[in-house]
């Protein structure tokens, strides 16, 4: 079966930096997302890497290492606005997003 | 720039009700999708449409049926709600498929008694 991982919940303190880490398992593989998901509201795009190597947007990157089925989302100068859930999700051989349960990461002052 | 729009935000409906989600986009993407999300599982596909005139189920479409007439509306139907369609459902869209950032709508919370 496919399967994606990741913690369920990450703690962090305003300022430092956190990773959290994704493990998957699907068929094919046709790229690998990361969503924010603040309470209560929709999804957004934060990143999508399809090849091997680490990508960085601004305070956000994201690594993927595709011959180990892991990716990162590394979260650099956290902030209290970045206490959210982080979604993980791939694109199977089929072009169909499977998706991880989220991690929910709380920020401390 | 409204998106994706959702109708209801929010609804109660009793069991063995009919009931309609509705989703408008205005980004001309081809794809739509519908997600249901649940406390500690991840979006779950219910029924997606990779261009207007055809529509395909996903992981979880027992239940729900969808119409994709033109591109802009993907409507979701329960034709008789159970208890445990209780969630919370998301439109998304797409222009590249899978491989393409998804644009979500603001959701709608459904219960049912």
């Amino acid at each position: 079966g496919q399967n994606i991982d990741q913690p369920t919940e990450m703690t962090a303190t305003e300022g430092a930096i956190v990773q959290i880490n994704c493990t998957y398992q699907t068929s094919g593989f046709n790229g690998l997302f990361w969503y924010q998901q603040h309470a209560g509201e929709a999804p957004t795009f934060l990143s999508y890497n399809v090849l091997d190597g680490l990508e960085e947007k601004g305070r956000f990157s994201s690594f993927l290492s595709r011959s180990k089925g892991y990716s990162y989302l590394l979260l650099k100068e956290l902030q209290m606005k970045d206490s959210a859930s982080y979604l993980c999700a791939v694109s199977d051989s089929n072009y169909q997003l499977i998706w991880g349960a989220g991690t929910k990461l709380i920020i401390k002052p | 720039i409204a998106g994706i729009t959702q109708a209801p935000t929010s609804q109660i409906l009793a069991a063995g009700r009919r009931m309609t989600l509705r989703c408008t986009q205005d980004m001309r993407h081809n794809a739509m999708y519908w997600y249901r999300q649940d406390l500690g599982l991840g979006l779950r596909l219910i029924h997606y449409s990779n261009t207007a005139g055809t529509t395909g189920k996903g992981e979880v479409p027992d239940g729900y049926s969808v119409s994709r007439a033109n591109t802009d509306d993907f409507p979701l139907t329960l034709a008789s709600a159970v208890p445990s369609q209780t969630s919370v459902y998301f439109c998304a869209s797409s222009d590249s498929g899978g491989t393409g950032e998804l644009f979500f709508g603001e959701g709608s919370r459904l219960t049912v008694l």
